[in-house]
């Protein structure tokens, strides 16, 4: 157990619908990074959150978006949905800031998202 | 921008057999980690590396950092089918992002 929670574990949804996945960071933790795996993909990079604040984006489309509240918790919101965005999307956190030494990031289970 | 090559994107091998992945940067990296994916599961921090050339040991799993700091390898020994999984390298991708390479998927064949 990481430490790291995500809600929900499963969700089916239809084309063009509007979907939001929560996640809350291991205990102190002030970064929470979301990542998006395709099938048989690898990880890829969204955004990712420090104390509530954006801090860096990767390949996130405009119709996703994402913010981190006052208690540290995130939600990844993802609007018009097509069935390319079905995907395993993960949450992780880190207690700091940057990608650099010592600041190991931790993965939740991960939100199964399957659009129909 | 950044990227992290890993070779190869699968690997079979029979149990016992000893397995390598290898990662590979465009640029210097501060230092770089190592995940495993299980089946179904979700990527869990294996190590970080952060010295040029550094070498770092976990049972069967051998773990290096180039000394350019550009590459890193992850060497399993005698393979067990609890070795199953995914592999990936990360480094830093800039201020904050963690950039995962493709990985390396390992099949361990009894």
């Amino acid at each position: 157990d990481s430490g790291v929670t995500q809600t929900p574990k499963h969700l089916i949804t239809a084309t063009g619908q509007r979907v939001t996945l929560r996640c809350s960071p291991r205990s102190g933790d002030l970064s929470v990074y979301w990542y998006q795996q395709s099938l048989d993909q690898g990880l890829q990079f969204l955004i990712q959150y420090y104390n509530g604040e954006e801090r860096a984006k990767g390949n996130i489309l405009e119709r996703f978006s994402a913010q981190q509240f006052p208690d540290l918790h995130s939600e990844l919101n993802l609007s018009s949905l097509e069935l390319g965005d079905s995907a395993l999307y993960f949450c992780a956190s880190s207690p700091r800031d940057r990608a650099d030494s010592g600041n190991t990031i931790y993965f939740g289970e991960g939100s199964w998202l399957t659009v129909v | 921008g950044q990227q992290v090559m890993q070779i190869p994107q699968y690997q079979h091998v029979q149990e016992g057999e000893d397995f390598t992945t290898y990662c590979n940067s465009s640029t210097t990296l501060s230092n770089i980690q190592w995940y495993k994916q299980r089946p179904g599961g979700h990527p869990v921090f294996l190590i970080q590396l952060v010295k040029s050339g550094e070498v770092k040991k976990q049972k069967r799993l051998t773990f290096q950092f180039g000394e350019a700091k550009k590459n890193s390898s992850l060497h399993i020994t005698a393979t067990q089918t609890t070795d199953v999984g995914t592999y990936f390298c990360a480094g830093p991708g800039g201020y904050n992002k963690l950039i995962f390479g493709a990985g390396t998927r390992l099949a361990v064949h009894p």
